[in-house]
């Protein structure tokens, strides 16, 4: 089983829309969390962390779920410059590196 | 600041052919990291760093070698490149063990 798993999507959405990923991991003992954006033929960019309270950036909310073992991006007022692929990262406790999801590809439509 | 810096950012191997691909961050970050992605497989992590002298071998790690003699330089080598190993290529560094990575832009690498 993958240590994180994502639906692949594509998303597409009209701007203005509001759009949730939903990133599942597998091991209880995953303690931080990421979300990164990568454009097409470019590098991931760290797009943000997610706090155990949930937090929030401009039109972007990040959710944990422990229980469920899930995290969340939430988009609102999609824009046609959000049009990306949204990648999940778990780091486990104790470990030296970080799991990616595959991402979840979002496209904006006009 | 550079950030995290690649070198080459496109090259062509013949099979056979061996090169390093250049990484250098001035962050004076302690981790550092390789990883190849492809088409539908995201990103999977080659060999990675804790600091200067110690590497460990990541998810695919055959075919490559690393070294970390400074903290801020971590070449790969590709010792007898394959066409198999036609990839995107991106280093990373990050400050410690809880934090997240920041990525150089690539390296575009096709083996003919």
């Amino acid at each position: 089983r993958k240590e994180v798993e994502q639906d692949p999507g594509p998303f597409n959405v009209p701007e203005g829309a509001t759009v949730a990923f939903n990133c599942t991991y597998s091991n209880s003992a995953s303690q931080s969390f990421f979300w990164y954006r990568q454009d097409c033929r470019k590098e991931p960019k760290l797009l943000m962390s997610v706090y155990s309270s949930g937090n929030e950036d401009g039109r972007f909310t990040a959710q944990l779920n422990r229980a469920s073992q899930y995290i969340s991006l939430l988009i609102r007022d999609s824009k046609l410059s959000d049009s990306a692929t949204y990648l999940c990262v778990v780091i486990l406790t104790g470990a030296n590196n970080l799991f990616f999801g595959t991402g979840t590809r979002l496209t904006v439509i006009p | 600041n550079a950030g995290v810096t690649q070198t080459p950012k496109f090259q062509v191997l013949k099979t056979g052919q061996s090169m390093t691909l250049q990484c250098a961050q001035d962050m004076n970050h302690e981790y550092m990291s390789w990883y190849r992605q492809d088409p539908g497989m995201g990103l999977r992590l080659i060999h990675y760093s804790v600091g200067a002298g110690i590497t460990d071998q990541g998810e695919v790690p055959n075919g490559y070698n690393v070294s970390r003699s400074t903290t801020e330089d971590f070449p790969l080598r590709l010792l007898s490149a394959a066409p198999s190993q036609t990839s995107v290529y991106f280093c990373a560094s990050r400050r410690g063990r809880d934090y997240g990575y920041t990525f150089g832009s690539g390296t575009r690498l096709t083996v003919v």
